[in-house]
């Protein structure tokens, strides 16, 4: 059973600092990596799809990469910005349709 | 089209009635998926669409639960005789994907249910 899991649970970090955000997963056997934010109370916006075959994607102030061998995926985010203030999710989608969620990482970023 | 949309945004419910739920994919997807989220943990898959076509449910989909996507188009949730355990957010995602190609999914903003 793939079990995904982000750590830590929560961040709290100055305006400015470079991020490394963390997921494992169990199970190596995956087609893709999504990475989502959550704003309180509302549903996931997709930030990066990285499939099974590529090591990293790239958009704006986002990077992330996948080590599908070691089972683990680094989500960057460079000069970080109240804005970013979210819950970062990571989802690993395997040999069926679903993804499996990881519980989410809460970032607040400070002004 | 701006994206996966969901009705209602918030229902509260009383014990043991019953509620459904509407979800209108991106159109032209063909995939549509809902999950259940409860506070502090990740979404849980619960059911998975392919056309009209239901192709995967979750155990977590207890007999009380049913969903339905006639003409492939939209979907509804049904819950019945809902119990408090039923409190949660319930996502609906859709995706236009074939095995491999582009798999991306897109989530639309929730259905928040409380059951007192």
């Amino acid at each position: 059973k793939q079990e995904v899991t982000q750590i830590p649970a929560a961040l709290s970090v100055p305006e400015g600092e470079n991020l490394v955000l963390n997921c494992s997963f169990t199970d190596s056997a995956i087609y893709n990596l999504q990475w989502f934010r959550q704003d309180p109370g509302k549903g996931l916006t997709s930030l990066l799809l990285i499939q099974s075959s590529q090591r990293e994607q790239t958009s704006g102030r986002l990077n992330a990469s996948l080590d599908k061998s070691s089972g683990r995926s680094t989500l960057y985010i460079a000069a970080s910005q109240p804005g970013d203030s979210a819950t970062y999710l990571c989802a690993v989608q395997g040999g069926s349709e679903k993804l499996v969620f990881g519980k989410g990482m809460k970032l607040t970023v400070n002004p | 089209d701006t994206g996966v949309s969901q009705d209602p945004r918030h229902k509260i419910t009383k014990r043991g009635q019953n509620v459904t739920f509407r979800c209108d994919p991106i159109s032209e997807h063909n995939r549509l998926y809902w999950y259940r989220q409860t506070l502090g943990q990740g979404p849980e898959f619960l059911t998975y669409f392919q056309n009209e076509a239901q192709l995967e449910k979750s155990r977590l989909l207890s007999d009380r639960f049913s969903a339905e996507r006639p003409k492939g188009s939209f979907s509804t949730l049904e819950i019945q005789r809902t119990e408090q355990g039923d409190s949660a957010m319930y996502l609906c995602a859709s995706s236009p994907r074939d095995r491999g190609l582009n798999t991306e999914a897109f989530f639309g903003q929730g259905t928040r249910l409380t059951v007192v």
